[in-house]
């Protein structure tokens, strides 16, 4: 199975700075990473597909990037509305498999 | 839009077989496959499952022999079967739709539904 290492597994960070999440693979998963944010008590919603693709309806200041067996998430200017668990997932390879979680607060 | 629901038992007995079902708008199951996944309170998600377009299936080998998944078109329904549940079964089950928009390798998923949380606990 593919192991996607995901850090920092905690963040604390201020109303409009910019934010970044990283997602290490086990091997390369050829941009077959997606990014989901996961709001208390709410189902995960997908943000960023193919590395580097936005989801309908996902704010501009997402943005995803990498390549090979390592990848990001930033947000820019962040909102309170981005507090959240953020999870990186490959899915080139069968068992698709998660990271671990990024849990997101404001400072 | 498209919407998934879960539904199902909120609470099992050990040893016991759990059946969920996911009702899906919006969507075909003829065109879009969909997947379970796991996770345990406070915890990761954990795919168990999928059952695509066609209709074959694919299981996460950790709960293979335990798992079933299903599903009846005609009511745009999946269904999750899983026997001999012990208490590290606890946890909310999704089930989400798959796409690959621009992907050869594989697929995500692009809509969620709510989940249901489901205890086994003696």
């Amino acid at each position: 199975d593919i192991q996607m290492t995901q850090s920092p597994a905690s963040l604390s960070a201020s109303l409009g700075e910019t934010v970044t999440i990283e997602c290490r693979a086990s091997e390369d998963i050829y941009n077959g990473l997606a990014w989901y944010q996961q709001k208390p008590g709410k189902s995960p919603q997908l943000l960023i597909y193919n590395a580097n693709s936005l989801h309908t309806g996902v704010p501009s200041r997402f943005s995803g990037s990498g390549s090979g067996t390592q990848y990001s998430l930033k947000i820019n200017s962040l909102q309170s509305e981005d507090v959240a668990s953020y999870f990186c997932q490959q899915y080139y390879n069968y068992p698709n498999t998660f990271g671990a979680g990024t849990k997101l607060e404001l400072k | 839009q498209v919407q998934l629901k879960e539904s199902g038992p909120g609470l099992m007995q050990p040893s016991e077989t759990l059946s969920l079902t996911c009702t899906v708008s919006g969507f075909s199951l003829t065109s879009n496959g969909v997947g379970w996944v796991r996770q345990p309170l406070g915890k990761g998600l954990v795919w168990m499952g999928t059952i695509w377009a066609g209709g074959s299936t694919n299981y996460n080998s950790a709960v293979q022999s335990r798992l079933s998944i299903s599903r009846d078109t005609s009511k745009s329904q999946v269904f999750l079967k899983m026997n001999s549940l012990q208490p590290e079964d606890t946890g909310t089950y999704y089930c989400a739709r798959l796409s690959r928009y621009g992907y050869t390798y594989g697929y995500y998923f692009d809509y969620w539904g709510q989940g249901v949380m489901v205890t086994v606990s003696s």
